[in-house]
């Protein structure tokens, strides 16, 4: 199985901010590679596919970038609705495994 | 637009079988480059991939529940099946079912763009 990797496993922002998330594989997955933010009681929304294709409907303060095995998304002008737990996702190859997740927290 | 609704037992017994049906609307299972997956979440952890199904009947499962798990779809109906046998307190968790999009129409890359609520499924005796 391909092992992913996420950091920080928590990051504290205040709104305005931009903040990075990384995600690490254990192995080459080219730009495989999709993110989804999942708010409480809610399902996961993807928001950048193919590591880093915005998905429609998007802000564009949300960017993703990296390809191999190593992956960031990136927030830019934090806004309250965006405290939010993160998870990336490979589809290189099954199980197509979830990251542990970011958990991004108001300051 | 589409919508995916997750339909099922809310409490099973141990050793017993869950059945999850996932109906959908905005979209066919036969349309090429279209899936339905299925992923679950234990209480306060995290995604785990579980299977999917391709318009082309092409099914994927993750190789550590493979023997406990069947998908199926019904394209009459709308509807993706899930079976997970043998169930144990460890699989209680949320589970969802979500329309998957592969833009090349074969291999591997794909995305969920659209999820359902999920339902909730707890294991005890």
């Amino acid at each position: 199985d391909i092992q992913m990797t996420q950091s920080p496993s928590s990051l504290s922002a205040s709104v305005g901010d931009r903040v990075n998330m990384t995600c690490r594989t254990s192995q080459s997955i080219s730009n495989y590679l999709n993110w989804y933010q999942q708010k409480p009681g809610k399902a996961p929304k993807v928001l950048i596919y193919a590591a880093s294709s915005l998905q429609s409907g998007v802000p564009s303060r949300f960017s993703g970038s990296g390809s191999g095995t190593d992956f960031t998304l990136t927030i830019s002008n934090l806004q309250p609705e965006d405290f939010a737990p993160y998870y990336c996702q490979q589809s290189y190859s099954t199980p197509y495994t979830f990251g542990q997740g970011t958990k991004l927290e108001i300051k | 637009q589409i919508t995916l609704k997750e339909s099922g037992p809310t409490l099973v017994k141990p050793t017993q079988t869950l059945t999850l049906t996932c109906t959908f609307s905005g979209f066919s299972l036969s349309t090429r480059g279209v899936g339905v997956g299925w992923i679950r979440q234990p209480p306060g952890k995290a995604l785990e991939w579980l299977a999917l199904i391709y318009w082309d009947d092409d099914k994927r499962y993750s190789p550590s529940l493979k023997n406990r798990l069947t998908i199926t779809k019904d394209t009459s109906k709308n509807q993706v099946v899930l079976t997970m046998t043998n169930m144990d307190p460890v699989d209680t968790a949320t589970y969802y079912c979500a329309h998957v999009w592969n833009p090349m129409y074969e291999g591997d890359y794909h995305y969920m763009d659209v999820w359902g609520k999920g339902t909730t499924v707890t294991v005890s005796s």
